[in-house]
């Protein structure tokens, strides 16, 4: 596609349910990166996904969080029994190369709210 | 740990000033740094990136200044515009295996009419 498509945009959910986030990349491109920015903050960094490799999963803050790469293209990142503390904007990133030039594309992100 | 961080959280300029937005970072292995300017409601989008053997680039109305001596970075906006009003983030990254980029919390620039 013609960039980083997020669905939903917004989602509510109540304390202690699943919720499922996904991330279509641009086309080809073989990284893909997940972070989370809460309300007035910079990005944190949750996982990254490159080609067949291993993910680096070593921002995922609980074992609630888990992230998958289905085919090296859509990636679903999933937030189990969630927690008010989970409420923010979920980004995902994708970029062409190994070492990026032109930075990552990233899409509007899915504001996740946990009441 | 590594960390990146900007040195004021706002800056407010009058527009058609030039504005001057700085940034720290504390790993001296990181070769690649980027500017990124985030709008309400939308992700991050690339302004300018510079690698570590450069000191200057250029954009179109931006020009990037890295001084790997104190480990600092700066976006220069010449005649700032109201559309220039957002919240700017620096990033590095070092461009080795598993590398990931790292963001500073975020200045926002506010344009004055």
């Amino acid at each position: 596609g013609a960039g980083v498509s997020q669905s939903p945009s917004n989602k509510v959910t109540e304390k202690g349910k699943d919720v499922e986030l996904r991330c279509d990349p641009i086309s080809g491109h073989t990284a893909l990166y997940w972070y989370r920015q809460s309300l007035g903050q910079g990005l944190e960094f949750l996982i990254y996904f490159q080609g067949n490799s291993a993910p680096d999963k070593s921002g995922l803050p609980s074992d609630r969080f888990s992230a998958e790469r289905t085919g090296g293209s859509v990636s679903t990142l999933t937030i189990q029994r969630t927690q008010q503390e989970d409420s923010a904007v979920y980004l995902c990133a994708s970029s062409s190369q190994w070492r990026p030039s032109g930075g990552y594309t990233f899409g509007s992100g899915t504001r996740l709210t946990v009441v | 740990g590594e960390s990146v961080g900007l040195h004021l959280p706002t800056l407010s300029v009058q527009e058609g000033d030039n504005s001057i937005i700085n940034c720290a970072y504390s790993n001296s292995a990181s070769d690649y740094f980027i500017w990124y300017k985030q709008e309400s409601g939308k992700g991050p989008q690339f302004i300018i990136d510079i690698r570590s053997n450069m000191d200057k680039r250029q954009g179109q109305r931006v020009t990037v200044l890295l001084n790997k001596t104190v480990k600092h970075l700066s976006l220069q906006i010449a005649a700032t515009q109201p559309g220039d009003s957002a919240v700017y983030f620096c990033a590095e990254i070092f461009t080795g295996a598993n590398s990931k980029l790292t963001f500073g919390k975020g200045i926002t620039l506010s344009v004055r009419p």
